[in-house]
């Protein structure tokens, strides 16, 4: 049982690159979460889940789009990076809303 | 829409001594208040929750107490240790609710000194 994973890792992007990053977990949860933490700012949603094929916004939606294909997977997509993008990001699962969220190990993206 | 503050933003005790982490939320419906720990570069864990239904809640060396008038719940941890060392985030939620967001306080860095 692997949990939430995150692909990849690290990745640096030049501005105007896209890039998607994948986040897939094994635990048959419903909703699943797209974060990105900066210094300072805590950990902000930027899209969400509460089911395969349903996408919302979170608090800050603006360069991404992602998709919910299939339950288990969530994509979150920069279409064209900018620097303001420079982030970790982090992807969790929950089985309902109001529940523990499970955390992926992150992704370091930096756009230079 | 909820926010959540959080205070302060760094906390630096000797190891054994107690620290207490401090939350606002502004969204009386919500109902639901996790606290995640998170080491440099780790991924954030929960490591306590708290409903509204409840006032206080322990788990061995930390508890949360939650005060529902006031909107404002707060974590304690007693005879600290080296590993507590890390980052703590408060967050809040009206469970059930419309919006089915979980709003994060921006952090607590806390610092145990040997």
């Amino acid at each position: 049982n692997a949990g939430v994973t995150q692909t990849p890792k690290f990745r640096v992007l030049k501005t105007g690159q896209s890039m998607t990053l994948l986040c897939a977990q094994d635990m048959n949860h419903e909703y699943m979460y797209w974060y990105r933490q900066d210094p300072g700012m805590g950990l902000r949603l930027i899209h969400y889940s509460v089911g395969e094929g349903t996408t919302a916004k979170g608090e800050v939606p603006d360069g991404y789009n992602v998709s919910r294909l299939k339950k288990q997977n969530f994509l979150l997509g920069l279409e064209s990076a900018a620097p303001s993008q420079t982030s970790v990001y982090f992807c969790a699962s929950s089985t309902f809303t109001g529940d523990e969220q499970y955390f992926g190990p992150g992704t370091r993206l930096t756009v230079t | 829409g909820e926010n959540v503050e959080q205070h302060p933003s760094t906390l630096s005790v000797q190891e054994g001594d107690s620290a207490v982490i401090k939350c606002t939320y502004s969204d009386s419906a919500s109902n639901y208040f996790p606290w995640y720990k998170q080491e440099l570069g780790k991924r954030p864990q929960l490591i306590i929750d708290i409903r509204s239904n409840v006032g206080e809640k322990k788990d061995q060396r930390i508890a949360v107490t939650l005060n529902k008038t006031a909107k404002h719940f707060s974590l304690h941890i007693t005879e600290t240790q080296p590993e507590d060392s890390a980052v703590y985030f408060c967050a809040a939620i009206r469970a059930g609710g419309a919006t089915n967001k979980l709003i994060f306080g921006t952090g607590t860095l806390l610092a145990v000194q040997p």
